[in-house]
């Protein structure tokens, strides 16, 4: 069966600070991935997606940037945080091109920035 | 445009009577639909779809839901609510129109369950 993880669970990071979000997908191969963003316990906000190792489209222009190191490793990052970067960080992946369409979800990071 | 809308900030039911949670949707072409579950601090957890055949899909936890094309909507339903199905949950509707590599899922903005004993 396919797992997802996400790490760290939670974070507090002051503004100006660096940032690294990491997930990792096992149990399936050439994953379409994804991370969202997650304001206020409410709507998702598709930040990034990837169809293959080194492709990374972004939804909206921000402080933020994705890669895609391996076929099921994808990272989250920014090199200053913005007060307006806190929010809880959700990864997802689901099945490549002519798979099923629902994505799966990790269990999330809970991201402060101070 | 396709798009899912979810009118009810919250639903308050007591726990043993049936409850709803509304969705309708505005896609071109046939719909593909899909309910989710958020519990506090975690991930969204996948419920159920429908893509196409029987209008009533069974899911996890024993919900189901029901795809009405007349009035495009896709609600979701349990005969007999649980305290522990007090959560935030999402509709969401594959964009077609998507033409970016992948099968894009278009998240309606989330109702708040709360089942009160």
């Amino acid at each position: 069966s396919q797992t997802i993880h996400q790490w760290p669970a939670t974070l507090v990071q002051p503004v100006g600070s660096p940032l690294s979000l990491e997930c990792t997908v096992e149990g399936t191969s050439n994953p379409n991935l994804y991370w969202y963003r997650q304001a206020a316990g409410r709507g998702l906000q598709l930040l990034f997606y990837s169809v293959g190792i080194g492709q990374i489209s972004s939804e909206v222009p921000q402080n933020l940037s994705a890669s895609r190191p391996q076929d099921r490793q994808f990272i989250l990052s920014s090199k200053k945080l913005l007060l307006s970067d806190s929010g809880f960080y959700l990864c997802a992946w689901s099945q490549g091109a002519g798979g099923t369409d629902e994505q799966y979800f990790g269990p999330g990071t809970r991201l402060t920035v101070t | 445009a396709q798009s899912v809308a979810q009118p009810e900030d919250q639903v308050n039911v007591a726990e043993g009577n049936p409850l709803t949670v509304k969705c309708t949707y505005s896609v071109s072409g046939n719909p593909y639909l899909f309910w989710y579950v958020q519990y506090p601090n975690r991930g969204l957890q996948f419920l159920l779809k429908y893509i196409t055949g029987d209008n009533l899909v069974k899911g996890s936890y024993g919900f189901e839901a029901e795809f009405n094309k007349s009035q495009t909507s896709f609600h979701l339903k349990k005969p007999s609510a649980l305290v522990s199905d007090s959560a935030l949950y999402f509709c969401a509707v594959r964009d077609f129109a998507f033409s970016g590599g992948y099968n894009k899922l278009i998240f309606g903005a989330g109702t708040r369950l709360a089942v009160h004993p």
